[in-house]
């Protein structure tokens, strides 16, 4: 079993709707928690930081992070077109700069 | 602010070559990671550094794989000798800490025929 696992999609949506993505994880230890977004032949970029639990927003951007469920959530409100990229969740333990990543969803928005 | 450079962009080899990638950081981050990413087993941390000292290098695949950094705005890694398998995007990353966000660079992709 992976230490982190992220459907990889792909998922279509159309413009203006909520997209939810999701990823489990299985260590307990893991106390940061990021989104990075990837553009095709770029690197990832980092979209949203949390540490421990709880919500974080940033304007169009929520992240949840549900420790006792082991799970994190990204939502994205009003998606757009310029939104379609994969979306990499991200982990780590306090003790370590060991950053694991989800195998990342592909997310497609159709105008 | 340049962002994490990395050289060179593209490489194709033959089997068996050495091979190095080059990575410079953000000026002022002290940590400095590699990573690797194919289609089937995603992104992988390979080593990273903190002052840079590498702290982890449990996912270098094997001894044909080397990493250094002699100061803090350069870093090598080095395949050799090269083969197929080994054909990926390789990212270097870097941050302020082991607690921060790292940001990452546009990658090498290489091709080992």
């Amino acid at each position: 079993q992976k230490e982190v696992e992220q459907d990889p999609g792909p998922l279509s949506v159309p413009e203006g709707a909520i997209v939810s993505l999701n990823c489990t994880y299985s260590n307990s230890a893991f106390q940061y928690f990021m989104w990075y977004r990837q553009y095709s032949r770029k690197g990832p970029e980092l979209l949203m930081y949390t540490y421990s639990s709880g919500n974080k927003e940033d304007g169009r951007f929520t992240a949840q992070v549900d420790k006792s469920s082991k799970y994190i959530s990204l939502f994205i409100r009003d998606s757009q077109p310029s939104d379609s990229a994969t979306y990499l969740c991200a982990m780590k333990a306090s003790n370590t700069g060991k950053l694991i990543f989800g195998q990342g969803t592909t997310l497609q928005v159709k105008p | 602010d340049a962002g994490v450079i990395q050289s060179p962009r593209h490489e194709v080899t033959e089997m068996g070559q050495e091979v190095t990638l080059r990575c410079k950081p953000i000026s002022g981050h002290n940590s400095l990671f590699w990573y690797r990413q194919t289609m089937m087993r995603g992104l992988e941390l390979l080593i990273y550094f903190n002052n840079n000292v590498p702290i982890d290098d449990s996912g270098m695949p094997e001894d044909r794989f080397s990493a250094k950094m002699p100061n803090a705005s350069f870093s090598t890694l080095k395949i050799q000798p090269s083969e197929p398998r080994d054909s990926a995007v390789y990212f270097c990353a870097s941050s302020s800490g082991q607690n921060y966000g790292y940001t990452f660079g546009s990658g090498t992709r290489l091709t080992v025929v």
